[in-house]
C-alpha cells in the first residue's frame, strides 16, 4: 500500500499560518498528492492536489519537496473553521486503479 | 447543486440482521467509492465502480460484504448477517471521472450500528 506518514496532531493560534507534513517515500513518479481535510460529523472534502510544482488555490497551498518523498500543506492564516483532520493522500500504486489509501492524519486545533 | 446523499443517516441493526446502505452520487459523475470509517481512523477503502462495473474490491473485508450499482448512478453496499465489528460510519464519495487527479465528492456517511 502507498503510504503516507504525518503527526497524530498539531496546534496552531487564529490568523497564523499553519504547516502540516506528509511523508510519502514510496510515492511513485506519476502519482499525485492529495489533501483532504474532515471537519467533524462531516465527510472528508478536497483540499488540493499536485504533482511535482508547488500549488496554491483558495483554500491552501501545497509545497512539494523536489524528490517528491515529502509534501506541505499551508494554511496561510488559520480560522476556528480550520480544525479538522487533514490527511494527505496517495493512489495505491500496487493495485494498478485508483484505489486510495487514507492514513490517520493529522488533527489541526485552531487556539483563538 | 446537490452533493453526494447517503441515506439512512444512521441505522442500528442486531447482529446476524442484514442491512443496505444508499448512496446517491452527484449527477453526471461516472465514478462512485465507498470507504469505512471506524472512531479514531482514517477512511478504509472498501470498493469503487466505474459505471456499473466494480473495478477494484479489494478493500472488501469478507463475503458477507457486496456493492451493485445497476445504473451506473445510484449504488447500495449490503451486508449480510451483521457483526458488531461491522459498526461504523460508512462513507460514498463520487468523481467526475477517473484520472490521477480526479477530486473525490463525500457524501455525509451512513452510522451503522450493530448491538
Amino acid at each position: 500500500d502507498a503510504k503516507t506518514t504525518q503527526p497524530n496532531s498539531m496546534e496552531s493560534n487564529e490568523e497564523e499560518p499553519v504547516h502540516l507534513p506528509c511523508n510519502h517515500s514510496t510515492i511513485s513518479g506519476t502519482d499525485y498528492i492529495h489533501w483532504y481535510r474532515q471537519l467533524p460529523s462531516q465527510g472528508p472534502e478536497y483540499v488540493i492536489h499536485g504533482l511535482t510544482s508547488n500549488v496554491n488555490n483558495r483554500m491552501a497551498s501545497l509545497a512539494i519537496a523536489e524528490d517528491r518523498k515529502s509534501s506541505t500543506l499551508i494554511l496561510h492564516r488559520a480560522t476556528l473553521r480550520d480544525a479538522a483532520v487533514y490527511y494527505c493522500i496517495l493512489r495505491d500504486p500496487t493495485s494498478g486503479t485508483y484505489k486510495y489509501i487514507f492514513g490517520t492524519g493529522t488533527r489541526l486545533k485552531v487556539l483563538a | 447543486g446537490a452533493g453526494v446523499s447517503q441515506t439512512p443517516s444512521n441505522k442500528v441493526t442486531e447482529k446476524g440482521k442484514y442491512v443496505e446502505l444508499r448512496c446517491d452520487p452527484i449527477s453526471g459523475h461516472t465514478a462512485l467509492y465507498w470507504y469505512r470509517q471506524s472512531l479514531g481512523q482514517g477512511p478504509e477503502f472498501l470498493i469503487y465502480f466505474q459505471g456499473t462495473g466494480a473495478a477494484d474490491d479489494s478493500g472488501l473485508p469478507n463475503d458477507r460484504f457486496f456493492a451493485v450499482r445497476p445504473e451506473g448512478s445510484v449504488s447500495t453496499l449490503k451486508i449480510q448477517r451483521t457483526e458488531r465489528g461491522d459498526s461504523a460510519v460508512y462513507l460514498c464519495a463520487s468523481s467526475l471521472t477517473l484520472t490521477p487527479y480526479n477530486e473525490q465528492f463525500f457524501g455525509p456517511g451512513t452510522r451503522l450500528t450493530v448491538l
